[in-house]
């Protein structure tokens, strides 16, 4: 079955940069995605992979696939107390046609 | 950009009654819509597929006769949680799927938080 897991926590400064985690099982996955969730709200697309690519860069994110690992990266460059949010990767398999998501990694930025 | 949009966005109510939550596609139209719910500090639980014009499907363990779905147009959904009780409440979240040629992505409402008195 498909588990995907994801560091709880991270804590950066701001200005650094955050990377996030992400490890899922399902090797027919065909789509993985990071979505933001601030609080008390729902969740914003911020970007996603086809599986046969292993790198994607949007602005100030850089997502890395390891498919061999099954391994996920999510990079926020120059990260920013807005960037302060719980994120969430997820992984798509045309079999089961649903997303399965991570357990969410709280990003804290301090000043 | 894909919007989806979710009213209400909060609700309070009795135990024993009913509430219906609604799920809109505003600028696309969806033939399948999903319905999430997400405890405090957890991840979202998928709790079942939503396909225009046919039965919702189920995931293990949701009670489809409490958690009614009707998907009666390419742009509405409806959650109605029949005879709610206290461990109802969560926070519930709808996403519609976009299809395109280059993708086939899944954009969420804003969720609407169910507190049962």
């Amino acid at each position: 079955g498909e588990d995907v897991e994801q560091s709880l926590f991270l804590s950066v400064r701001e200005g650094d940069s955050s990377v996030i985690n992400c490890t899922y099982t399902d090797s027919s996955s065909t789509y993985l995605y990071w979505y933001k969730q601030e609080p008390g709200a729902g969740l914003q697309l911020l970007t996603y992979i086809f599986s046969n690519m292993d790198m994607k860069q949007d602005q100030r994110l850089t997502v890395l696939l390891n498919k061999k690992d099954k391994h996920l990266s999510l990079r926020i460059a120059d990260t920013q107390t807005g960037d302060s949010a719980i994120y969430f990767c997820a992984e798509y398999t045309g079999t089961a046609s649903k997303l399965t998501f991570g357990t969410g990694t709280r990003l804290q930025v301090t000043l | 950009g894909a919007v989806v949009s979710q009213h209400p966005s909060w609700v309070i109510c009795k135990s024993g009654t009913s509430v219906k939550i609604e799920c809109r596609s505003l600028d696309f139209q969806a033939t399948t819509m999903f319905w999430y719910r997400q405890f405090p500090k957890q991840s979202l639980m998928l709790m079942a597929t939503s396909n225009e014009g046919s039965k919702a499907t189920y995931e293990q363990g949701v009670e489809k006769d409490k958690f009614l779905i009707n998907h009666a147009s390419l742009t509405l959904s409806t959650l109605t949680v029949t005879s709610a009780h206290p461990e109802d409440s969560s926070f519930y979240i709808c996403s519609a799927n976009r299809i395109s040629e280059s993708s086939d992505t899944q954009y969420f409402g804003p969720g609407t938080r169910l507190t049962v008195l």
